[in-house]
């Protein structure tokens, strides 16, 4: 069955250094989607992408994060640099049909020290 | 702005008996989805609601959805153990370009 890939699955981190987390999406799939979640709160959405192009990243903090996704295929979310509160699960998802049901990865967890 | 607003946030079942939780959101949407996380896990689809009065059943979950009260249940048939978790919905706010906002889930419990 076809899933969501993600790595790392667990990341620590000092405050002010630099961390990035690697999505592949379900294969086909020309959106995908960087969510954080914070312990205890529903995923937010950080970034959307469809094909290569970044369709909404209204809610990304972009003096400090920045997402890629070059060949329209995989995608990084790079933090730099990373603060105590960015601690948190970054979960990627990826959609492929027009109901935007969205398959969500096994999730990054962040430990910001 | 939408919201989406999940009750109760904790819920404490006991096996056997049935339950139903809510989720309310605030802008027209006719597309709503449901979702489980287990602890220190992703999330999992459930169900996914497109339209007024849809209704889908998997197991001893059923998931419904009035567009008109901006309202969708989930009813939970005889409760077991194995439905220990956190649920989500999460709806679809469809403008230019579509994108989820979730609810910040229920979680449930299911006692002997």
């Amino acid at each position: 069955e076809a899933e969501v890939a993600q790595s790392p699955r667990y990341k620590i981190t000092e405050k002010s250094q630099a961390v990035a987390f690697w999505c592949d999406p379900i294969s086909g799939h020309a959106t995908l989607y960087w969510y954080r979640q914070i312990l205890g709160q529903g995923p937010e959405l950080l970034v959307q992408f469809q094909d290569e192009s970044v369709v909404d990243d209204s809610q990304l903090p972009k003096d400090r994060f920045s997402a890629e996704r070059l060949k329209g295929v995989d995608s990084t979310l790079k933090i730099q640099p990373a603060e105590l509160g960015d601690s948190a699960m970054y979960l990627c998802a990826s959609a492929g049909s027009s109901y935007n049901e969205q398959f969500f990865g096994p999730g990054t967890r962040l430990t910001v020290l | 702005e939408l919201k989406v607003e999940q009750n109760p946030l904790f819920l404490s079942m006991q096996e056997g008996k049935n339950y139903t939780i809510y989720c309310n959101y605030s802008t027209t949407s006719d597309r709503l989805y449901w979702y489980r996380q287990d602890p220190g896990k992703s999330l999992e689809s459930l169900f996914v609601l497109l339209s007024n009065g849809a209704v889908k059943q998997e197991g001893r979950l059923m998931a419904s959805l009035d567009t008109k009260a901006r309202l969708s249940t989930l009813h939970i048939t005889a409760a077991v153990h194995d439905l220990s978790a956190t649920y989500f919905c999460a709806v679809d706010y469809t403008g230019a370009n579509s994108k989820l906002t979730f609810g910040k889930g229920i979680t449930l419990s299911v006692r002997p």
